[in-house]
């Protein structure tokens, strides 16, 4: 089992929808979690982080961690043509520090105008 | 945020040559950066941690020889793909994270290197 799961997609959804990506992960030790969006052919770009559980809110982004199931989502609200991209979570146990990411793989998703 | 800033974008190169991709945090100091490897489709491969005045940490399975990792300076490490051949073509990724902060971790835009 990967310690970080995420459905692959592709995710195809109309303009204007919700949408919603997740990642479950087994390692307990995981306390910071991250979103990145990454266009093709281009490096990941940081959408969210956060280090407790519940929602925090950034524009029409909303991350959500439930830490007791081991859960976390991404929604994006008034889903854009602009929205599509890879996204990817990333998990680490430490709040502050260097210690490297463990990622999901990925979900492809398409916005569809 | 912070700003990573890789360099080149693109490289394309003949076999047995080498090649060096550089990456440098602008607005911060970076004690630990790492490299990454992505193929098409597919999610980001660790291939090793670069610490500022020591030997970079490689992952299982990627040849230290083959991929040389110097971080010289706070701001600049840099990753040196040795007697390149097709097989090395990628899109190479590194990322920092200002020290000190519960800011995530900023990715590079990449470089795509296509080896001949």
């Amino acid at each position: 089992q990967k310690e970080v799961e995420q459905d692959p997609g592709p995710l195809s959804v109309p303009e204007g929808a919700i949408v919603s990506l997740n990642c479950t992960y087994s390692n307990s030790a995981f306390q910071y979690f991250m979103w990145y969006r990454q266009y093709s052919r281009k490096g990941p770009e940081l959408l969210m982080y956060t280090y407790s559980s519940g929602n925090k809110e950034d524009g029409r982004f909303t991350a959500q961690v439930d830490k007791s199931s081991k859960y976390i989502s991404l929604f994006i609200r008034d889903s854009q043509p602009s929205d599509s991209a890879t996204y990817l979570c990333a998990m680490s146990p430490y709040r502050f520090g260097n210690e490297k990411l463990t990622f999901g793989t990925g979900t492809r998703l398409t916005i569809i105008p | 945020g912070a700003v990573v800033s890789q360099h080149p974008s693109r490289v394309i190169c003949k076999s047995g040559t080498s090649v060096k991709i550089e990456c440098r945090s602008l607005d911060f100091q970076a004690t630990t950066m790492f490299w990454y490897r992505q193929f098409p489709k597919q999610s980001l491969m660790l291939m090793a941690t670069s610490n500022e005045g020591s030997k970079a940490t490689y992952e299982q399975g990627v040849e230290k020889d083959k991929f040389l990792i110097n971080h010289a300076s706070l701001t600049l490490s840099t990753l040196t793909v040795t007697s390149a051949h097709p097989e090395d073509s990628s899109f190479y990724i590194c990322s920092a994270r200002e020290q000190a902060t519960n800011y995530g971790y900023t990715f590079g835009s990449g470089t795509r290197l296509t080896v001949v």
